[in-house]
């Protein structure tokens, strides 16, 4: 089975910073990774599909990239509202996994 | 717009079967442009995968879960179930249904998902 793992665990960062978090997959999964945000207490948030594709009325300081096993999220300039734990999925197979997520904090 | 609800019983005795079901409205869960996928989150852990189902009653497990799992589709009222066999404390999670898009046609079962429905919490405990 293919593993993703997602780095870092958690991050603290500024507003307006710019925050990255990576999603490693153990094998290629070309790019069929999708990223959901998850706030606290509320239902996961589809953000990002096909690695790179915006889902509509995300905001566009969410941007992500990357193909075959390595593949990242940005968030341009961090904002108060996007507090939250993110997690890739990948969906290359009929096996779907999501990463461990990456929590989300301001400093 | 298209919104999922789950219902159940929010209390299951360990070694018993926990039955819930998800309830599509705003759209027809007979689309040939998605499946419908069970997704559970232990408290304050990540998410996990359980299964998905096409509306022709095809179905596709997580292997680590695959023995204990059943889903099913019920086109006529717009509903899909899920029924996980001798449950444990393990299985205390929040589970979500959720719509899963056909993104590769060769592997139709390969989805992302979007929408979520709310969520509920299923303890296991006696």
């Amino acid at each position: 089975d293919i593993q993703m793992t997602q780095s870092p665990s958690s991050l603290s960062a500024s507003v307006g910073d710019r925050v990255t978090i990576t999603c490693r997959a153990s094998q290629g999964i070309s790019n069929y990774l999708a990223w959901y945000q998850q706030k606290p207490g509320k239902v996961p948030k589809l953000l990002i599909y096909a690695a790179s594709t915006l889902q509509s009325g995300v905001p566009s300081r969410f941007s992500g990239s990357g193909s075959g096993t390595d593949f990242t999220l940005t968030i341009s300039s961090l904002q108060p509202e996007d507090v939250a734990t993110y997690y890739c999925q990948k969906y290359n197979s009929a096996s779907l996994t999501f990463g461990g997520g990456t929590k989300v904090e301001i400093k | 717009q298209l919104q999922l609800q789950e219902s159940g019983p929010g209390l299951v005795k360990p070694s018993e079967t926990l039955s819930l079901t998800c309830t599509v409205s705003g759209g027809s869960i007979s689309s040939s442009s998605y499946y419908w996928g069970w997704i559970r989150q232990p408290p304050g852990k990540g998410l996990e995968w359980i299964g998905s189902i096409y509306y022709s009653g095809s179905t596709y497990y997580n292997p680590s879960l695959k023995s204990r799992v059943t889903i099913s589709v019920d086109t006529s009222k717009n509903q899909f179930s899920l029924k996980l066999s001798s449950v444990t404390a393990a299985d205390t999670a929040v589970y979500y249904c959720a719509r899963g898009k056909v993104d590769i046609v060769v592997v139709p079962a390969a989805n992302w998902f979007d929408p979520w429905g709310q969520g509920t919490l299923v303890t296991v405990s006696s």
